[in-house]
């Protein structure tokens, strides 16, 4: 049972234009999200996240949407710009339980093209 | 210099063969993980750690065991590596002083079983 999703396995999108990233999740225990970004040879990087008590975050050029009501978060990158060229993963815990424990989704590659 | 290292960061073996993965960290958290990642899936959890008297098994520990010898340290051990172990194994620590907590990866190591 697959609960955090991201659906489209990649994007392209064209340099300084918006980048939009989705994510759903099942489980409404959820209360923590959080947004990696992870280039070829290197680990996953930890970019933004979310606590459920809010509906945005922003940090420069990316902000983070949750709807709790859909259990779907999104990740914009405005404008992108090439080296956010990278696989994008959504991850999810229950920080009133087992707050160790990340859910990820498969990932999404991005490519931001010149 | 990085948080967190891992070595090797690439290793060939083969099957029936034991291989240990190290993990090294200097951001002074507590808590310490392990996570494979195969081809177009997200991170899976295989062990983790709160302290250094602390080891909890993850979602896919069969095969697996780890060591943790200072709150720094964190190793891997595959016993008898299997060919379905190949993959990505990465690293992660995390504090919890913080309620909702963040988990910094090392840049991974890179395993092929033969």
């Amino acid at each position: 049972d697959q609960q955090v999703k991201q659906n489209s396995p990649s994007l392209s999108v064209q340099e300084g234009r918006i980048s939009i990233l989705n994510c759903d999740y099942t489980n409404s225990m959820f209360d923590y999200f959080l947004w990696y970004k992870k280039y070829p040879a290197e680990g996953p990087t930890f970019l933004i996240s979310i606590s459920s008590i809010k509906d945005k975050n922003e940090d420069g050029r990316f902000t983070v949407f949750l709807n709790k009501s859909a259990k779907h978060l999104s990740l914009h990158i405005v404008p992108s710009q090439p080296g956010d060229s990278a696989v994008y993963f959504c991850a999810a815990s229950n920080s009133g339980g087992s707050n160790y424990k990340l859910t990820f989704g498969k990932g999404t590659l991005l490519t931001v093209n010149p | 210099d990085a948080d967190v290292t891992q070595t090797p960061r690439n290793r060939i073996t083969k099957t029936g063969k034991r291989i240990m993965l190290e993990c090294s960290q200097t951001k002074g958290h507590d808590r310490m993980y392990w996570y494979r990642q195969d081809p177009g899936l997200g991170l899976q959890l295989i062990y983790y750690s709160f302290d250094v008297k602390d080891i909890n098994k993850g979602e896919i520990s069969d095969g697996y065991s780890v060591s943790r010898q200072a709150q720094a340290k964190f190793s891997l051990s595959l016993e008898s590596a299997i060919p379905n172990q190949t993959a990505l194994y990465f690293c992660a620590t995390s504090d919890p002083g913080q309620g909702q907590e963040t988990q910094y990866f090392g840049p991974g190591t890179r395993l092929l079983v033969l």
